[in-house]
C-alpha cells in the first residue's frame, strides 16, 4: 500500500513563474491536508480538501495561491507568479474521514526554491 | 496557536529510553493527545494518539495523567535514527486539521 505520494521532490522556479505541486493521497483516502515549513519554522496548516471540496482554506495566502482535489487525480497545490518568499518545503498529508480519531499520513514534500 | 507547552530540546543516550514531556492545561474532554515527529527534511510521521488511557504501540508509549493536563511520550529504547523534532498535538479543529507548535527537539547521541 503506497503512501502520500508528492512530486516533484524539488522544484526550482524563477520569481514570476506559476509553481504546481502534486498529492496523490493513499489509497481510500479522500481527505487532503497541505501544510507549509519555511527555513528554519514549524508546519503551517494552509488548506483542507475533499474531494471536489474545499473545506477548510483559512491557512492560505489572499493572492496567488490556489488549491484543488478533483474528484480524478491528485491534489494540486498552485502558487502563481511565485516570489523568494514562497520557498519553503510543502507537505501534502492524508487521512481516510473527517474524525478527531483519525490520523493523518504525510507525504515527504517538495522542496520549492524560488531563484 | 498550539494549546501545548514543550521544552525546547533534550537529548538521550542511545539504548536509553527518553521521556518527552508535555503540557496541555487546557485540553477539552473530547480531544485527543497526539504525537508526532519530523525527522530533518522528511515529513511529519505519526507516532501514537491517545484520549485517556495509557497506549502503547511498537514505536513508544503514552501516559497520559489522569487530570489530561500533561502527558508523556516515552520511547524505550532510542536509536540514532529517533533524533528529530517531536510534536504534542491536542487541538483538533473541527475539520480535524492539526496544529503544529515548535516541537521538542530530541538528539540522541551515541
Amino acid at each position: 500500500n503506497a503512501g502520500v505520494m508528492q512530486n516533484p521532490r524539488h522544484l526550482v522556479r524563477r520569481r514570476g513563474q506559476e509553481a504546481r505541486l502534486r498529492c496523490s493521497p493513499m489509497k481510500g483516502h479522500s481527505h487532503v491536508y497541505w501544510y507549509r515549513q519555511l527555513p528554519e519554522e514549524g508546519l503551517k496548516f494552509m488548506v483542507y480538501l475533499q474531494k471536489e471540496n474545499i473545506i477548510d482554506e483559512s491557512g492560505m495566502p489572499k493572492e496567488r495561491f490556489s488549491a484543488e482535489f478533483p474528484k480524478e487525480g491528485p491534489s494540486i497545490l498552485r502558487i502563481q507568479q511565485v516570489v523568494r518568499g514562497d520557498s519553503a518545503a510543502y507537505f501534502c498529508a492524508s487521512s481516510p474521514a473527517r474524525d478527531r480519531n483519525e490520523k493523518l499520513f504525510f507525504g515527504s514534500g517538495t522542496q520549492l526554491s524560488v531563484l | 496557536d498550539a494549546k501545548t507547552t514543550q521544552p525546547t530540546s533534550m537529548d538521550c543516550a542511545e539504548g536509553r529510553a527518553a521521556n518527552l514531556p508535555c503540557n496541555h492545561s487546557t485540553i477539552s474532554g473530547n480531544e485527543y493527545v497526539y504525537w508526532y515527529r519530523q525527522i530533518h527534511s522528511q515529513g511529519p510521521q505519526y507516532i501514537i494518539h491517545g484520549l485517556k488511557n495509557n497506549e502503547t504501540n511498537e514505536m513508544a508509549s503514552l501516559i497520559i495523567t489522569e487530570d489530561r493536563k500533561s502527558s508523556t511520550l516515552i520511547l524505550p529504547h532510542a536509536t540514532l535514527r529517533d533524533t528529530a523534532v517531536y510534536y504534542c498535538i491536542v487541538e483538533r479543529g473541527a475539520n480535524s486539521k492539526l496544529t503544529f507548535g515548535k516541537g521538542i527537539t530530541l538528539s540522541v547521541r551515541p
